[in-house]
């Protein structure tokens, strides 16, 4: 049982634009500008895509954005690309122990 | 360029003791936290707990603590995950990550290649 929940999976075309959710509670998401979101390919180390709920790393895609409303944050790829289809996991940091919790993680797939 | 290098994989039985190592290069060591992270076979992401190498001040999720121990060498640039008594269940990859905590900040910016334990009889 994750601290944060996303859904399972997610799918889109080539060129659409798709938005994982992550919702968590007052305690994580909901009160701190804390969350972050990494993509990990397979067989690969996760790579940090979004952090402080929006900003992107230098060398992120602008087509990778993040927001958030309330106790949920979202995550959303615009123009699909087949390199985007991997695994997506948000983050937050937590008042309440553990101070680090992920989301359990969704998967993304290009059709 | 920032990089962590983690140690390579490891084969253990259940009950050995192990410790795994991520060294730091590219950026003053001591002044960011090290996390360590365990993915188990084809599942998400669990934060286990960090370090603070400047003064070795350790954090620890409750489903971690007393199960392992995290440590630091600030001389060598390196941060050490360590098992006294390994089980089966403890079979997963391991990240360490570089984290970014100062004010208004909290992510995981670096990451380690990720150091595969197998413990298996």
């Amino acid at each position: 049982h994750s601290a944060l929940t996303q859904p399972a999976s997610v799918s889109g075309s080539p060129g659409q634009s798709i938005t994982i959710s992550c919702t968590g509670t007052s305690s994580d998401v909901g009160g701190y500008n804390y969350v972050s979101w990494y993509q990990q390919h397979p067989g690969k180390a996760p790579k940090l895509m979004i952090y402080d709920v929006s900003n992107r790393p230098s060398g992120v895609s602008n087509r990778f954005s993040g927001s958030k409303s309330g106790n949920t944050a979202s995550l959303t790829i615009s123009g699909l690309q087949a390199e985007d289809e991997a695994d997506y996991y948000c983050s937050s940091y937590s008042s309440r122990s553990p101070i680090v919790v992920f989301g359990g993680g969704t998967k993304l797939t290009v059709l | 360029e920032v990089q962590l290098v983690q140690s390579g994989a490891e084969v253990k039985k259940p009950g050995e003791s192990l410790k795994i190592s991520c060294k730091g290069s590219g950026y003053i060591f001591a002044t960011y936290w090290i996390a360590w992270v365990r993915q188990m076979p084809g599942k998400g992401l669990e934060w286990m707990g960090s370090i603070y190498p400047a003064d070795f001040e350790t954090r620890y999720s409750p489903s971690f603590q007393g199960q392992v121990t995290i440590s630091a060498d600030r001389s060598i640039s390196t941060a050490y995950l360590q098992w006294n008594s390994l089980k089966a269940s403890d079979t997963a990859i391991y990240y360490c990550a570089r984290q970014e905590t100062s004010v208004g900040h909290n992510y995981f910016d670096y990451w380690g290649q990720g150091t595969l334990v197998t413990v298996s009889s």
